[in-house]
């Protein structure tokens, strides 16, 4: 299967300091990739879907000038969480996929990002 | 807005025990069906899929999935559970459409012991 990385895997940061995460699709080229959160034994949520080329779409509830993503290339995807608090710690698992939801077009997910905030 | 419930959050077994997973959805359009394993430091992996036809879907390692639309249900089962099944496992489902993404459960964390 196709394989997305992510960068850093885990990151340790100063309270009121900004976190950038990496997102690359290694073997393909992703149209569309979603950034999710997950805390401890909690499910995925969804934060946001970005296209490339374009804006983002952020879920509701989810502070689009705290979380920014950009997505340049149809390779990379970066998630800054800027001002970071103590309760932005948590998992951060970015998801790939190319073009529209259907049949043939699965969805791969990176390995996560574990970000502590002192 | 759809959602996903998974009854069982921690499941132990023997090696060799057979497995069945709940897992039961709300949305009242049609959906796509998915199982997701994440095995101890890796990330998610897909391990079977259900769109339309067969409601009884296989996937990879042995497992297979049961869709019952009248349940609202896709079940995870194994006859025979190994020590490498030792996971979490999510179900998720996603709205068939332009804006579909996907909403997964809160996992249930299976452990095989020898």
């Amino acid at each position: 299967g196709a394989v997305v990385s992510q960068h850093p895997s885990r990151v340790i940061c100063k309270s009121g300091t900004s976190v950038k995460i990496e997102c690359r699709s290694l073997d393909f080229q992703a149209t569309t990739m979603f950034w999710y959160r997950q805390f401890p034994k909690q499910s995925l949520m969804l934060m946001a879907t970005s296209n490339e080329g374009s804006k983002a779409t952020y879920e509701q509830g989810v502070e689009k000038d705290k979380f920014l993503i950009n997505h340049a290339s149809l390779t990379l995807s970066t998630l800054t969480v800027t001002s970071a608090h103590p309760e932005d710690s948590s998992f951060y698992i970015c998801s790939a996929r190319v073009g529209a939801a259907g049949i043939y077009n699965e969805q791969f997910f990176g390995p996560g990002t574990r970000l502590t905030v002192l | 807005a759809q959602s996903v419930s998974q009854h069982n959050h921690h499941v132990i077994l023997s090696e060799a025990a057979s497995l069945e997973l709940g897992c039961n959805y709300s949305y009242g359009g049609t959906v796509n069906l998915f199982w997701y394993v994440q095995y101890p430091g890796q990330h998610l992996q897909l391990l079977l899929k259900y769109f339309s036809g067969d409601p009884l879907v296989k996937g990879i390692k042995g497992f297979e999935a049961e869709f019952i639309k009248s349940k609202f249900s896709f079940n995870l089962r194994k006859p025979s559970v190994q020590w490498s099944d030792t996971a979490e496992y999510f179900c998720a489902v996603r709205s068939t459409g332009t804006a579909s993404k996907l909403t997964f459960g809160t996992g249930t964390r299976l452990q095989v012991t020898l």
